[in-house]
């Protein structure tokens, strides 16, 4: 079992429709999570982040994480073709084997098309 | 401010050439890493360098060679390049541990092996 699982879709959305977007992990040491947008040939950017379980928004972006069931979402509200991208969940548990402090464990990539 | 900088954006080699990766950030992160993205395969770390004068392994570090030149600066060299290592490359940059765990990424390398 991959340490994180990430449909790649690819997502296909009208304009306006809610997008739910999941990754699922195993490594209950994970403390740290973390959403990557990234536009086509470019780099990865970060969106959303949150520490340990809960929600965090910001504007049309919800983070939700549920350590319980090792599984975290970004939702989407209202959106737009310029969110058209693949989005990346990413994590790490800090102080992890090895001295890897910092280092994430990417899912690889849900690809979203917003259509006008 | 640019964030991270990476040159060349693009390159083709032929097998067995080397070449050098650059990096350079301009936030004066103490962290930086190497990664590699393929398709169905995601963002694979290469190595990392959690602070200026340490470099660590990385989950696929076999064909490259690092070194952190100074604190804003990270380079990844492929010694005797091979096919599998067309890939994009992408550095990325983050600060002091605790807050560490937020990666900038620069633009990324395009990276051709013939």
């Amino acid at each position: 079992q991959k340490e994180v699982e990430q449909d790649p879709g690819p997502l296909s959305v009208p304009e306006g429709a809610i997008v739910s977007l999941n990754c699922t992990y195993s490594n209950s040491a994970f403390q740290y999570f973390m959403w990557y947008r990234q536009y086509s040939r470019k780099g990865p950017e970060l969106l959303m982040y949150t520490y340990s379980s809960g929600n965090k928004e910001d504007g049309r972006f919800t983070a939700q994480v549920d350590k319980s069931s090792k599984y975290i979402s970004l939702f989407i509200r209202d959106s737009q073709p310029s969110d058209s991208a693949t989005y990346l969940c990413a994590m790490t548990a800090v102080g992890g084997p090895g001295g890897s402090q910092g280092n994430l464990i990417f899912g690889k990539g849900t690809k979203l098309s917003v259509k006008p | 401010n640019a964030g991270v900088t990476q040159t060349p954006k693009f390159q083709v080699l032929k097998t067995g050439q080397s070449m050098t990766l650059q990096c350079a950030q301009d936030m004066n992160h103490n962290s930086m890493y190497w990664y590699r993205q393929d398709p169905g395969m995601g963002l694979r770390l290469i190595y990392y360098s959690a602070s200026e004068g340490t470099t660590d392994k990385g989950e696929v570090p076999n064909g490259y060679n690092v070194s952190r030149l100074n604190k804003r600066e990270f380079s990844l060299r492929l010694e005797s390049a091979a096919p599998s290592q067309t890939s994009v490359y992408f550095c990325a940059s983050s600060g002091a541990s605790g807050v560490g765990v937020k990666q900038y990424f620069g633009p990324g390398t395009r990276l051709t092996v013939t």
